[in-house]
């Protein structure tokens, strides 16, 4: 079975500066997608990014860049410049890469992302 | 487009009483998934639906709790009789097969539960 490890319960950052979450798991597929949601104190859980195991460039959306050690089965999410409103949950999810695999998501425990101004 | 939508927002009982969760799927979106988050188990799959027909339902914890699509627009979970050990928050959560061959939900803000 997978499962998805996030080893830091709670982390901060001060604004406008960069911050690290981090996010282990464990597979024996090859094929497989990882993901990164948000879950702000409104409790909507967003996508934030997502990587393809299959491709060895790191995912980057905005101020959110992966470091993707497929090797180490290491997944940790990097936040640029932090604002205020990236204060939120942060799970770290695995999927097998199939049909339907958004129907196999194994969330992490989660990380509470405090921003300090 | 509206979103998920849930409700109600939270929902406070007291233990025996049946507790009725509902969502709105997005509308077009042919997948919906209940899920469960607690702090002690995280979040849990508990049922998911694909064009109103239960696909996996290997989540729901006992018989007390159900869960029904009667069509593609509206979708409930039941809890009878509910017990303190349900209290956490409900997630619903919708997509279409296109987003979920690539892992991606949208989910509801979910319904708080509180069972005394």
């Amino acid at each position: 079975a997978q499962t998805v490890t996030q080893s830091q319960p709670e982390m901060s950052v001060q604004e406008a500066e960069t911050v690290t979450l981090s996010c282990t798991y464990d597979t024996s597929e090859s094929d497989y997608y990882l993901f990164w949601y948000k879950q702000p104190p409104s409790r909507q859980m967003i996508l934030v990014i997502r990587q393809e195991a299959y491709k060895q460039q790191n995912a980057t959306e905005n101020r959110f860049s992966v470091n993707f050690q497929k090797a180490a089965k290491s997944f940790s999410l990097k936040i640029s410049d932090s604002q205020l409103g990236d204060a939120a949950m942060y799970f770290c999810a695995y999927s097998p890469e199939e049909e339907t695999s958004g129907s196999r998501l194994t969330f992490g425990e989660g990380t509470q992302l405090t921003v300090n101004p | 487009d509206a979103g998920v939508i849930q409700s109600p927002r939270h929902e406070v009982t007291e233990m025996g009483q049946e507790v009725t969760l509902r969502c709105k799927p997005i509308s077009g979106h042919d997948y919906l998934f209940w899920y469960r988050q607690t702090m002690m188990r995280g979040l849990e799959l508990l049922i998911y639906f694909n064009n109103n027909v239960p696909i996996d339902d290997s989540g729901m914890p006992e018989d007390r709790f159900s869960a029904k699509m009667p069509n593609a627009s509206f979708s409930t979970l039941k809890i009878q009789p509910s017990e303190p050990r349900d209290s956490a928050v409900y997630f619903c959560a919708s997509s279409l097969r296109q987003s979920l061959n690539t892992g991606e939900l949208f989910f509801g803000e979910g319904s708080r539960l509180t069972v005394l």
